[in-house]
């Protein structure tokens, strides 16, 4: 158990719905980030925040957005959805705000289908 | 861009095997992380390499960073069924700042 939580485990969805993704971060940690994975583009970083704030920002679509709350819990939103968004979610966490050398802890991640 | 190539993408061997996988870019990294991910289930951290040269083990696993700071390999001696998973090496740093660049994945079996 790596402390990174991720709800809801599983999700399925329409085309053209809107939904949102939960992750809380290890206790301690600041810094949260968002990936994808698909079958063909494999782990994508998507977004990171470091306490409250957007710190990098990666192939994340403009359909898709982020934030972290003041307890550091991070919510990745997905509108619009389509077919191709199917894919694992992850969230990972790491105590500094992205230096380099950072070990970052997965959690179990969100699976999507849409329909 | 950053770009990780990991090979194999595919493993199949015997238990007691040996074995090595590759990661290769031709971008600097500060460190490289290798994590070993079960189906449905996040990556799970093995290591964290941060210095040019830099050899660790974690039991029959080896990992080495290249001098340069482009290059990671993982070796496993005596492979067991139990060591059966996805490999992925993920560079940080760089012109990436905190973001991990993962490489494809190495899909590992090993037979009993």
């Amino acid at each position: 158990d790596s402390g990174v939580t991720q709800t809801p485990k599983h999700l399925i969805t329409a085309t053209g719905q809107r939904v949102t993704l939960r992750c809380s971060p290890r206790s301690g940690d600041l810094s949260v980030y968002w990936y994808q994975q698909s079958l063909d583009q494999g782990l994508q970083f998507l977004i990171q925040y470091y306490n409250g704030e957007e710190r990098a920002k990666g192939n994340i679509l403009e359909r898709f957005s982020a934030q972290q709350f003041p307890d550091l819990h991070s919510e990745l939103n997905l509108s619009s959805l389509e077919l191709g968004d199917s894919a694992l979610y992850f969230c990972a966490s790491s105590h500094t705000p992205g230096t380099g050398n950072d070990e970052q802890f997965f959690g179990p991640g969100t699976r999507l289908t849409v329909l | 861009t950053q770009l990780l190539e990991q090979s194999p993408q595919f493993l199949s061997i015997q238990e007691g095997e040996n074995l090595t996988v590759y990661c290769n870019s031709s971008s600097v990294f500060s460190s490289l992380q290798w994590y070993r991910q079960e189906p449905g289930e996040g990556p799970v951290l093995l290591v964290t390499v941060v210095t040019g040269g830099e050899v660790k083990k974690l039991k029959r696993l080896t990992f080495q960073f290249g001098d340069a700071r482009k290059d990671s390999s993982l070796h496993i001696t005596a492979a067991q069924p139990g060591d059966t998973g996805l490999y992925l090496c993920a560079g940080a740093g760089g012109t990436s700042y905190g973001k991990l660049t993962f490489g494809q994945g190495t899909i590992l079996t090993v037979h009993p």
